[in-house]
């Protein structure tokens, strides 16, 4: 079975702050796919980043950096000098085989300014 | 592009009624997903179409039902509703699995219902 295991339910920090948001998964397979989805308050899903499970390389995007470890079956997701703009709920996800995305519970991070 | 629209965006209904909500793709994308959301479930998958046939379901009872039309838009409907059906619906498009590569689903605003 799938799971994805987001341990912290919500995180708040101020403004300019770096804050990492963990995200623990579990498959069988060792072909699979990982995500990052924002959810700001206007309740659509919002794709950040994709990852297979042959690519472990790290990936920044601009303020923006994930961590995948296969070792540990993580895949972080740490936002530099946040912004209150990157308030919202970040959900992290797991697909593999079938078109089904496993979800975890969400992280809520609130930036105050 | 435009992105993955949803229709009502608001909806309320009473117990025992039935609802159907409308999704319509990215244009070129062929698969539908759709998921509920709650505050105590989170984000479910309820089931996905694909090519007017339904790929995969989730475990929902039967009175959750949806299709998928030639151009790709799709409807889910919910009959006999229940004060837990009360969710955010989204809808998400994608261009499928193919191959060996699974492609990435592009989420819509969502359906707001609320069962009274």
């Amino acid at each position: 079975a799938q799971k994805v295991t987001q341990a912290q339910t919500e995180i708040s920090v101020v403004e300019k702050e770096d804050v990492t948001l963990d995200c623990v998964y579990e498959t069988r397979d060792t072909t699979y796919y990982l995500f990052w989805y924002k959810q700001p308050p206007s309740g659509e899903l919002v794709f950040l980043i994709r990852r297979n499970s042959f690519d472990e390389q790290n990936e920044i995007s601009g303020r923006y950096s994930w961590n995948f470890q296969k070792s540990t079956s993580s895949f972080n997701f740490t936002i530099t000098a946040s912004q209150v703009v990157d308030s919202a709920v970040y959900f992290c996800a797991l697909i593999q085989g079938a078109q089904k995305l496993v979800f975890g519970q969400g992280t809520r991070l609130t930036i105050n300014p | 592009k435009a992105g993955v629209t949803q229709t009502p965006r608001y909806l309320i209904k009473t117990r025992g009624q039935q609802v159907t909500l409308s999704c319509s793709p990215i244009s070129g994308h062929r698969s539908v997903s759709w998921y509920q959301q709650t505050p105590g479930q989170g984000l479910q998958f309820l089931f996905e179409y694909f090519s007017e046939t339904q790929r995969n379901k989730g475990n929902f009872p039967g009175r959750f039902s949806g299709r998928q039309f030639s151009n790709s838009r799709s409807e889910m409907n919910v009959s006999t509703l229940e004060l837990g059906d009360s969710a955010l619906y989204l809808c998400a498009s994608s261009l499928r699995y193919q191959g060996g590569r699974q492609e990435t689903q592009y989420f819509g605003p969502g359906t707001r219902l609320l069962v009274l």
